[in-house]
């Protein structure tokens, strides 16, 4: 399948920073690029997508204003929290699909975020 | 509310056992059904994509049959492995609140963990 790196893996910073961390597709074009948030014992849910070169759709209660997304290529989208909160710890998935919106998507293995 | 419910949570089998698990989804409104397999501390990796009722996927020891009528897809593991220990996701495909290719998107249960001992 294809691959997809995401970094950095785990990021501990102080409250009011921001983070900004990186999706990468390596090998495939990625039309749409997830971003998912996961607590502990929780599922994936999903923050946002977004389309290359077109503003990021969030999902209901997600702020826009704190979550930036960028998908400036087809193979980089990146995700800034802006003045981390200790609320704000969680862990932080992408995931990146072709073309077929039926297709599978191939996901980064993930950042673990803790505002201190 | 769109509700996956996967279970059980966790289970820990013996080498060499078979096991199965369920996935319950809406069934209206059925598109395709996704199963991850996601070991610790990497990618979630893609298994399955499920569109037909009664469809029956298979991938090694691992197999998945898919009931869209009722809502609900079991995973099936042959011979369990030390190696099959894992996090298995399933994930219901649907159309989002807004139009694009983005608005086709996944909604995730909380996952089955799967421990096997050797």
């Amino acid at each position: 399948g294809a691959v997809v790196s995401q970094h950095p893996s785990r990021v501990i910073c102080k409250s009011g920073t921001s983070v900004k961390i990186e999706c990468r597709s390596l090998d495939f074009q990625a039309t749409t690029m997830f971003w998912y948030r996961q607590f502990p014992k929780q599922s994936l849910m999903l923050m946002a997508t977004s389309n290359e070169g077109s503003k990021a759709t969030y999902e209901q209660g997600v702020e826009k204003d704190k979550f930036l997304i960028n998908h400036a290529s087809l193979t980089l989208s990146t995700l800034t929290v802006t003045s981390a909160h200790p609320e704000d710890s969680s862990f932080y998935i992408c995931s990146a699909r072709g073309l077929a919106v039926y297709n599978e998507q191939f996901f980064g293995p993930g950042t673990r975020l803790t505002v201190l | 509310i769109l509700n996956v419910e996967q279970s059980p949570q966790s289970l820990h089998v013996q080498e060499g056992d078979s096991t199965n698990f369920t996935c319950s989804f809406p069934s209206s409104n059925f598109y395709a059904l996704h199963w991850y397999r996601w070991e610790t501390a990497k990618s979630p990796e893609a298994l399955f994509v499920m569109t037909l009722n009664g469809d029956e996927k298979k991938k090694g020891r691992i197999s998945a049959t898919l009931n869209t009528k009722e809502g609900y897809s079991y995973l099936y593991i042959k011979g369990s492995q030390p190696e099959d220990s894992a996090t298995y996701l399933c994930a219901f495909f649907r159309i989002g609140h807004y139009s694009g290719a983005g608005s086709y998107q996944l909604t995730f249960g909380k996952g089955t963990k799967l421990s096997v001992i050797p």
